[in-house]
Parts: C-alpha cells; structure tokens; sequence
C-alpha cells in the first residue's frame, strides 16, 4: 500500500526566511510519481511539480526547489525567500505508475505554511 | 484559474438524504476524478472517469456513486448520507488516460455539511 508523510502539520516563519516542507513516502513500486500540490484559502489545489521515480535530478523553479532522494524516500521543498503570499496548506502526493488509473493520487496529510511580515 | 468549475459551493444536508454534487470539465480534459477532502485531512480518492465509465475507485462504499457526460462534466452523488460525509468534495480533470499521472486540475470544491 502507499503512503505519503508530512510530519509537518504547521509552520510559521517570517517573510524572506528559507522553509523546506519534509515529504516521505512508501511505495512497492518501483515506478511512480511524486506531486507536490498549493492549497490556499479558496480551496482548490494548485499543481506545483511532478517527478517520476527515475529522475533524481533537483529541480529548482524561482523560489521553489525540490530535493529528491530515493534512497531516503523523500521528496522534499524548498521556498527560498518567503512571502506572504505563499502562506497556504502544501500537500505531498504519490502515485503508482501502473495501476491504470491515471488521476489517482495519495496524499498526505499537509503542512500548513503561515508567512508573517 | 483551472477551467474547472464545481457547484454548488456550499450545502447543507441532514442525515439520510441524497446530493448531487457537479463538475464542469475544461475542453479536452476527458479524464474527471472526485476526492474527498476532510478538515484537516489530505484529499481521499473516491473514483475515476473516463470515456463516460468508472475505470478506478478508492475506499469507498457504493453509496457514493458517479457520472460522466458526452461533455466530460461529471456528477457525483452520495446516498443515505452520514455525519462523516462532511467534508470538501473536489473534482479534478486531466486529459488523457494514460497510466502515466499528469497534471491533476481541480476545482474550488463543494463544501458539504451533513446534520
């Protein structure tokens, strides 16, 4: 079975501070994907970022990057430089490559990011 | 913007009645799923279609049911319905379906509350 871990629940930091969201998951698979997903106020999920299990390589897009680790199964993010308006629910997700079902994802928990000025 | 658009937005419904809750898929995404989001909790994946069929479902009992339309839009209905049933129903579109997970496009949800 999957499953996706955001020990995080919140966090709290103040503007232009560095914050890196921790994402572990489990999986049999040996081929799958990895999403992260922005969850503001008004409810819907913004995509962020799809990694499949064969590609390592870091990513960085203006603030964000994302370390990708398969030896420790974690998938973690990075927001270099805060801003308020980051402020929203971040979610890790996974999904098995071969089931079949395409949009079938698990998620974690959360983490709930709060950037103060 | 998503292009996917959810009604209603809000509801509320008491213990043992029906809802239908609605999704508007945007042009060319013919593959719709439904998630159940509960307060602080993680989207729950309830089923997937695509080409008018159910082709994927996650834990859920067969109360919970669903269509999808010509149009690709898609309803979601839930019978005899509980407590526990309250929560954030979010409906995301993608097209194709491979099994390669793309970029998922969910809409703002319907909120529904069960007295």
């Amino acid at each position: 079975a999957q499953k996706v871990t955001q020990a995080q629940t919140e966090i709290s930091v103040v503007e232009k501070e560095d914050v890196t969201l921790d994402c572990v998951y489990e999986t049999r698979d040996t081929t799958y994907y990895l999403f992260w997903y922005k969850q503001p106020p008004s409810g819907e999920l913004v995509f962020l970022i799809r990694r499949n299990s064969f590609d390592e390589q870091n990513e960085i897009s203006g603030r964000y990057s994302w370390n990708f680790q398969k030896s420790t199964s974690s998938f973690n993010f990075t927001i270099t430089a805060s801003q308020v308006v980051d402020s929203a629910v971040y979610f890790c997700a996974l999904s098995e490559a071969q089931t079949g079902t395409a949009s079938k994802l698990t998620f974690g928990t959360g983490t709930r990011l709060q950037v103060t000025l | 913007e998503t292009g996917v658009t959810q009604s209603p937005t809000h509801l509320i419904k008491t213990r043992g009645q029906q809802v239908t809750l609605r999704c508007s898929s945007q042009s060319g995404h013919n593959t719709v799923s439904w998630y159940q989001q509960a307060l602080g909790q993680g989207p729950q994946f309830i089923f997937q279609y695509y080409r008018e069929e159910e082709n994927g479902r996650g834990n859920f009992p067969p109360r919970f049911s669903g269509l999808q339309f010509p149009n690709y839009s898609s309803e979601l209905n839930v019978n005899a319905l509980e407590l526990d049933d309250s929560a954030l129903y979010l409906c995301a579109t993608q097209s194709g379906q491979g099994k390669n997970t793309g970029e998922l496009f969910f809409g703002e949800g319907s909120r529904l509350t069960v007295l």
